[in-house]
C-alpha cells in the first residue's frame, strides 16, 4: 500500500530551527511538495522537489532523498506566525498526490 | 501566482437539504479540478478529480450520487452534497491545476459546511 509518515505534533522556540521530517512509500515517484496549512484554511504551497537534494527558499528549504524514501523541510529563525500544520504529498506512478497526515508545529516565545 | 476561488466560504444547511459549493480558477485555466474534505486535525481526503467535460472520477468509498461534480468550463467545478446529513459537516477544499502532470495545485480557500 502506499503511505507517508511524519510526526504528529512537534515543539520548537521562537528564533530557532526546526526540521520536520517525512518518509513515504508509494507505487512510484513524481515529486514530493510540502505545503502549509493554517487551522481552518486551505493548504498554501511551499516547496517541490522531485530530484535529491536541498532546496532552499528563503527560511524555508526542503530536502529529497529517493534512495531513502525521505524528505525534510527546515525552517530557520522560527516566528509565532509559523504556528501551523505541515503537509507532505507524493505524486506517485499515476501523477496522484498522496498526502500525509500533516505535522501540527507549535512554536512559543 | 494562480488564483482559485470558493463560494461560499461557510454555510450551514438543514438535514435533507442539498448544497452547492463552486470552485472557480481566476486567471488561469484548469484542466483539471480536485475535490477535498478534511476533518478536524486530519489531512486532506480526496474525494473526485474531474477534468473539464468530462465525468468526475471519484474515490474508493465516496458516494457519486450523493456528491455531484461537474466541471462544465476550464474555470468552473461544482460540488453539490445531496440530501445532506450531519456527518457531512467537514471542511471542503478544491483545487486547481493546469495540464502537466508535474505543476503544483493551486487550493481554493475552502468551505465549512454544517449540517443541523
Amino acid at each position: 500500500g502506499q503511505n507517508i509518515d511524519q510526526p504528529t505534533e512537534m515543539t520548537a522556540t521562537e528564533g530557532a530551527i526546526v526540521q520536520i521530517n517525512c518518509t513515504y512509500q508509494t507505487s512510484g515517484f513524481n515529486g514530493l511538495f510540502w505545503y502549509q496549512q493554517h487551522a481552518g484554511e486551505a493548504p498554501t504551497f511551499l516547496s517541490y522537489n522531485v530530484l535529491d537534494g536541498l532546496e532552499e527558499k528563503g527560511r524555508f528549504s526542503s530536502f529529497l532523498s529517493r534512495s531513502k524514501g525521505y524528505s525534510y523541510l527546515l525552517l530557520k529563525e522560527l516566528q509565532m506566525k509559523d504556528s501551523a500544520s505541515y503537509l507532505c504529498a507524493v505524486t506517485d506512478s499515476n501523477y496522484q498526490l498522496i498526502w500525509g497526515a500533516g505535522t501540527k508545529l507549535i512554536i512559543k516565545p | 501566482g494562480a488564483v482559485v476561488s470558493q463560494h461560499p466560504s461557510r454555510v450551514i444547511c438543514k438535514s435533507g437539504t442539498s448544497v452547492k459549493i463552486e470552485c472557480r480558477s481566476l486567471d488561469f485555466q484548469a484542466t483539471t479540478m480536485f475535490w477535498y474534505r478534511q476533518f478536524p486535525k486530519q489531512s486532506l481526503m480526496l474525494m473526485a478529480t474531474s477534468n473539464e467535460g468530462s465525468k468526475a472520477t471519484y474515490e474508493q468509498g465516496v458516494e457519486k450520487d450523493k456528491f455531484l461534480i461537474n466541471h462544465a468550463s476550464l474555470t468552473l467545478s461544482t460540488l453539490t452534497v445531496t440530501s445532506a446529513h450531519p456527518e457531512d459537516s467537514s471542511f471542503y477544499i478544491c483545487s486547481a491545476k493546469t495540464g502537466g502532470e508535474f505543476y503544483e495545485q493551486y487550493f481554493g480557500p475552502g468551505t465549512r459546511l454544517t449540517v443541523t
